[in-house]
């Protein structure tokens, strides 16, 4: 149990396009939902936290208007980069979490994206 | 949240038990530590939990002294399949569950 996909798993796309990112909990619930980006030989980093139900909330540093987050249900969070760059080019990982005594997060298996 | 400090790296061979430390000095009272594992390229695996004490399951150990400043996360018998990153977390995960990741620990497994 406890499994969270992402779609698509990986992405090519050209400079100024929009780019969207699903993330799904397949067997719970997830009122809460994570967004992180990981560069090349870097740590995952914390951009957002995903509400079901309201606005997300972002960490210092993050676009809200570049980087717009849906989380219109309690299976699905989505991630759309809109007018993207080459610099937003990394690897985007979500993680659903479940309610519980210890509210354990579990992560996708990460999108690659690569803007031309 | 607290801040977690780990080694950059480690080097074991096959066999061997490999043990993580990670100093959380600032460690709050409703904290919780949580170690993952990521492979390049894939998402961070959960690996194990704790409050206090001493925590077992069928892949690890994690060891937590009574201050709970540190952790250690001990791997019995490694293979070269457990070549990855280590990274511990701490956080209350009544209040947002926001992980915060640090540099984790990349364990290279030879034979």
């Amino acid at each position: 149990g406890a499994v969270v996909s992402q779609h698509p798993s990986w992405v090519i796309c050209k400079s100024g396009t929009s780019v969207k990112i699903e993330c799904r909990s397949l067997d719970f619930q997830a009122t809460t939902m994570f967004w992180y980006r990981q560069f090349p030989k870097q740590s995952l980093m914390l951009m957002a936290t995903s509400n079901e139900g309201s606005k997300a909330t972002y960490e210092q540093g993050v676009e809200k208007d570049k980087f717009l987050i849906n989380h219109a249900s309690l299976t699905l969070s989505t991630l759309t980069v809109t007018s993207a760059h080459p610099e937003d080019s990394s690897f985007y990982i979500c993680s659903a979490q479940r309610t519980s005594a210890y509210n354990e997060q579990f992560f996708g298996p990460g999108t690659r994206l690569t803007v031309l | 949240l607290a801040k977690t400090t780990q080694p950059i790296s480690m080097d074991s061979y096959e066999g061997q038990e490999v043990n993580i430390t990670c100093s959380h000095n600032n460690i709050a009272t409703n904290d919780y530590i949580t170690w993952y594992q990521q492979f390049p390229s894939q998402g961070p695996r959960f690996i194990i939990q704790g409050y206090k004490t001493k925590v077992t399951n069928e892949v690890a150990s994690l060891f937590i002294p009574a201050d709970r400043k540190s952790s250690t996360l001990s791997l019995p018998r490694v293979s070269l399949s457990d070549t990855a990153v280590y990274y511990c977390l701490v956080g209350d995960y009544n209040q947002g569950g926001k992980l915060i990741f640090g540099q984790g620990t990349e364990l290279s497994v030879k034979p």
